[in-house]
């Protein structure tokens, strides 16, 4: 089993649709877990972290389920704007300092 | 906005030339990092920092060398350039909110002939 996977998509889905993604990790013991989003060409930019009671940032929220071992981004009312690559990312092992590992991207497509 | 700048910010280079790509940044974060970025592999671990002059392997060592001799600056070496080391390159520092989370520059585009 991959560390991360994430379905790569594409997803197309038109203005003002919900849209979630999944991701799955492999390693018990992470425990710091994040949704990033890349623009074609540019760095990878953090879009939120992920906790265990959930959380949610305006259009957007995020779940982790331990005992399965996913991660969920859902994105309400898109905007053409929210059309990027958005990554999984979880931490190797443990809490801290450890590195990260990134999934390969779900590319999103919003169409007017 | 994180501060990090990398430079060059393009650069093609010639098969067995030695290149350096800095990275640079300005709010004195202890961790620092270097990715490149593939398709088909999304972004994977070079090598890391954890302080001036402590460096240790991420899980695409090979090839690449480090340097850190000031909190500010974390340079990435290709001894000898290869073609399979043509990718993207991103330098991260990690945050400061207690997450984990990381933040990245702007990235280099290298090319090798």
């Amino acid at each position: 089993r991959k560390e991360v996977e994430q379905d790569p998509g594409p997803f197309n889905v038109p203005e003002g649709a919900t849209v979630a993604f999944n991701c799955t990790y492999s390693n018990s013991a992470s425990q710091s877990f994040f949704w990033y989003r890349q623009d074609c060409r540019k760095e990878p930019k953090l879009l939120m972290s992920v906790y265990s009671s959930g959380n949610e940032d305006g259009r957007f929220t995020a779940q982790l389920n331990r005992a399965s071992q996913y991660i969920s981004l859902l994105i309400r009312d898109s905007k053409l704007s929210d059309s990027a690559t958005y990554l999984c990312v979880v931490n190797r092992w443990g809490s801290g300092n450890t590195p990260l590992v990134f999934g390969k991207g779900t590319r999103l497509s919003v169409i007017a | 906005d994180a501060g990090i700048t990398q430079s060059p910010r393009h650069k093609v280079t010639e098969t067995g030339t030695p290149v350096t790509l800095r990275c640079h940044q300005t709010e004195n974060h202890r961790y620092m990092y270097w990715y490149r970025q593939d398709p088909g592999h999304g972004l994977r671990l070079i090598h890391y920092s954890y302080g001036v002059k402590d460096t240790d392997k991420g899980e695409v060592s090979d090839g690449y060398s480090v340097s850190r001799s000031k909190t500010e600056d974390f340079l990435l070496t290709l001894e000898s350039a290869t073609s399979s080391q043509t990718s993207v390159y991103f330098c991260a520092i990690k945050g400061t909110s207690g997450d984990n989370e990381q933040f990245f520059g702007p990235g280099t585009r290298l090319t090798v002939l």
